[in-house]
């Protein structure tokens, strides 16, 4: 079974600091995504990234940065944090380019901006 | 923008009974999948698939690309089957979701 782990699992952060959510991937796969998932929403992209070195903005980037130094790691970064950023983020990885293959999450991180 | 129109929004099941979700797309894409959150939060791989159908247990998915719609229906429905599904289409670098359908199954 594929796994991804994201760190925190819970955050609370101050409006205007910065937050660094981590994510790691065991699969080998190229592609890694963040998403965030709000009540009455889908999960919506942020980042994602083709592999070490690569970010490419999603569909909501605004207010997010992000980091691929490995094929493992994939890092999303809210420099300045506001309480609209409060969500559920979901990293994820898998999905490569040219063959069909199946997206795994993490299990997600709480994060609130007060 | 690409959309995924999912239904319906809310489902409430007695236990043993069944009924489907559907999502229509708006555009081709190769392949869906579907995922269940469950109470712990968790997003649980159920089905990936580029075309045809996949069952699994008391749950059976199928996907049609050319009429751009997938289904899953659920049959003999569990307490523990209560949480969000969401599809998500594979559109080759990203998956677009759903709204989710939040499936309730009362005793």
């Amino acid at each position: 079974e594929a796994a991804v782990t994201q760190s925190p699992r819970n955050k609370v952060a101050v409006t205007g600091g910065k937050v660094t959510l981590s994510c790691n991937q065991t699969n080998n796969h190229n592609n890694m995504y963040w998403y965030r998932q709000d009540t009455g929403h889908g999960l919506r992209l942020i980042h994602y990234s083709y592999g070490a070195g690569s970010t490419e903005k999603g569909d909501i980037p605004d207010g997010y940065k992000a980091s691929r130094p490995s094929q493992e790691n994939f890092s999303l970064i809210l420099e300045l944090a506001t309480p609209s950023q409060t969500s559920v983020y979901f990293c994820a990885s898998g999905g490569d380019r040219g063959r069909n293959t199946e997206v795994f999450f993490g299990k997600g991180t709480r994060l609130t901006v007060v | 923008g690409d959309q995924v129109e999912q239904s319906p929004s809310a489902l409430s099941l007695h236990e043993g009974t069944g009924s489907a979700l559907r999502c229509n797309f708006t555009t081709t894409m190769r392949a869906v999948q579907w995922f269940r959150k469950n109470s712990r939060g968790s997003l649980i791989n159920l089905f990936y698939l580029a075309s045809g159908t996949k069952e699994n247990g008391r749950l059976k998915s199928a996907f049609d690309s050319k009429e751009r719609y997938s289904t899953l229906h659920i049959r003999d429905a569990q307490l523990e089957d209560s949480g969000t599904y969401f599809c998500a289409a594979d559109m080759g670098y990203k998956l677009t979701f759903g709204t989710g359908t939040s499936l309730l199954v009362d005793p």
